[in-house]
């Protein structure tokens, strides 16, 4: 079985440019969940998709960043314009259908993104 | 909201000697995960805790849960080298918290 992918691995950018992440969650696994861990803080949860909805987007810093589940496989996190206070790694991680917080979660080796 | 407490922050040990970290709801949890994450990897899943003051071990680490269901531990014993990482707690009630973690580092 395939784990979760995310790309890129890594990304440098300019404070104001744009950026898109990847995310393949596991194949089969109806939720997939964004979260964000800042340089000496804990990890922060974005948010949470069931197929292509957003369950939950509690988590999302503010109207710079955009997800979407098209078509409830891979994802797809978007900041536009970055900010210096953006920078970190980006994890995605999923779990099986209907299981929600009660099933282990498969992280991807995340998106490390600093903004210069 | 749920906030997940998890301490100490950093742990440094010497190869042998005990390692545990702490976890703390302020809110009861349906269930508690625990998560452990090498330097320059990702989360990855060791174990879950779902009822009230359930115990279990996976050879050298005990992981028990609370009679409240609000705490968790997880307790190395006899560290080793390769038992270096960060050791995260995740509460689980409607949505998933994560803990700060605990950094283990431990010297040959």
């Amino acid at each position: 079985e395939a784990g979760v992918t995310q790309f890129p691995s890594h990304s440098v950018i300019e404070k104001g440019q744009t950026v898109t992440l990847r995310c393949d969650p596991i194949s089969g696994h109806d939720n997939l969940y964004w979260y964000r861990r800042v340089m000496g803080k804990e990890i922060k949860f974005l948010l949470h998709f069931v197929k292509e909805s957003k369950q939950d987007e509690s988590g999302m810093p503010n109207n710079r960043f955009l997800a979407e589940r098209t078509g409830g496989t891979y994802s797809t996190l978007k900041v536009q314009p970055a900010e210096l206070e953006d920078s970190g790694v980006y994890f995605c991680a999923s779990s099986p259908v209907g299981q929600g917080g009660r099933s282990p979660l498969h992280f991807g080796n995340g998106t490390r993104l600093t903004v210069t | 909201g749920q906030q997940v407490m998890q301490i100490p922050q950093y742990q440094h040990v010497q190869e042998g000697e005990d390692f545990t970290t702490y976890c703390n709801s302020s809110t009861t949890l349906s269930n508690i995960q625990w998560y452990k994450q090498r330097p320059g990897g990702h989360p990855v899943f060791l174990i879950q805790l779902v009822k009230s003051g359930e115990v279990k071990k996976q050879k050298r680490l005990t992981f028990q849960f609370g009679e409240a269901k609000k705490n968790s531990s997880l307790h190395i014993t006899a560290t080793q080298t390769t038992d270096v990482g960060t050791y995260f707690c995740v509460g689980s009630n409607y949505k998933l918290t994560f803990g700060k973690g605990t950094l283990l580092t431990v010297n040959p």
